[in-house]
């Protein structure tokens, strides 16, 4: 079962616009959420992370919003560049085996392209 | 570079040879973990150390797969006896303290033929 979706596959923008990437969850025992970037032939790169205490986090262009009762959160990007153009995967947390332990839960991924 | 490193970045090999794969993460970092990704998924979680201790394996880490993590440094995973299906990104990522920011290698790409 998936329990971190990104339903959108791919999303177009142009430069300069907002970029909006949209990420659903089914497990309430996320407590952590996580955005990371992703080029081609390259590891993840750790974007923006928020806590489920908190509903809004901000860093430079880059605002991650969490709906908890919605289960649902999203990353903003304003104004995107080329450069933002990348593979976006959303994260969980969940502790498990006793709380010590933590493994990151992923979404499949949406492509952005931002045309200049 | 003080990153996480992987080696080999790339790995083609016949179906029933044992591979292995190396990570060396971050120094001061004590925790590592694997996670595999597949074509058209996101990374999926395989096992993670805590120092040299594995804590958590994943149910998708047969008999055939083994990983250690001998002095809390670099780890290496073990696949023997590969299958066709073992062909994917194999990612290691490390953290200092709580999980909240994992920071990934470029990753070990196995192709299985």
């Amino acid at each position: 079962d998936q329990q971190v979706k990104q339903n959108s596959p791919s999303l177009s923008v142009q430069e300069g616009r907002i970029s909006i990437l949209n990420c659903d969850y089914t497990n309430s025992m996320f407590d952590y959420f996580l955005w990371y970037k992703k080029y081609p032939a390259e590891g993840p790169t750790f974007l923006i992370s928020i806590s489920s205490i908190k509903d809004k986090n901000e860093d430079g262009r880059f605002t991650v919003f969490l709906n908890k009762s919605a289960k649902h959160l999203s990353l903003h990007i304003v104004p995107s560049q080329p450069g933002d153009s990348a593979v976006y995967f959303c994260a969980a947390i969940s502790a498990v085996s006793g709380g010590s332990n933590y493994k990151l839960t992923f979404g499949k991924g949406t492509l952005l392209t931002v045309n200049p | 570079d003080t990153g996480v490193s992987q080696d080999p970045r790339h790995k083609i090999t016949k179906r029933g040879q044992n591979v292995t794969f190396r990570c060396d993460p971050i120094s001061e970092h004590n925790r590592l973990y694997w996670y595999r990704q597949t074509l058209g998924q996101g990374p999926e979680f395989l096992t993670y150390f805590q120092n040299e201790a594995q804590l958590e394996k994943s149910r998708l880490l047969s008999d055939r797969f083994s990983a250690e993590r001998p002095k809390g440094s670099f780890s290496t995973l073990e696949i023997q006896r590969t299958e066709q299906g073992d062909s994917a990104m194999y990612l290691c990522a490390s953290s200092l303290g709580l999980p909240n920011e994992q920071f990934f290698g470029p990753g070990t790409r196995l192709t299985v033929l």
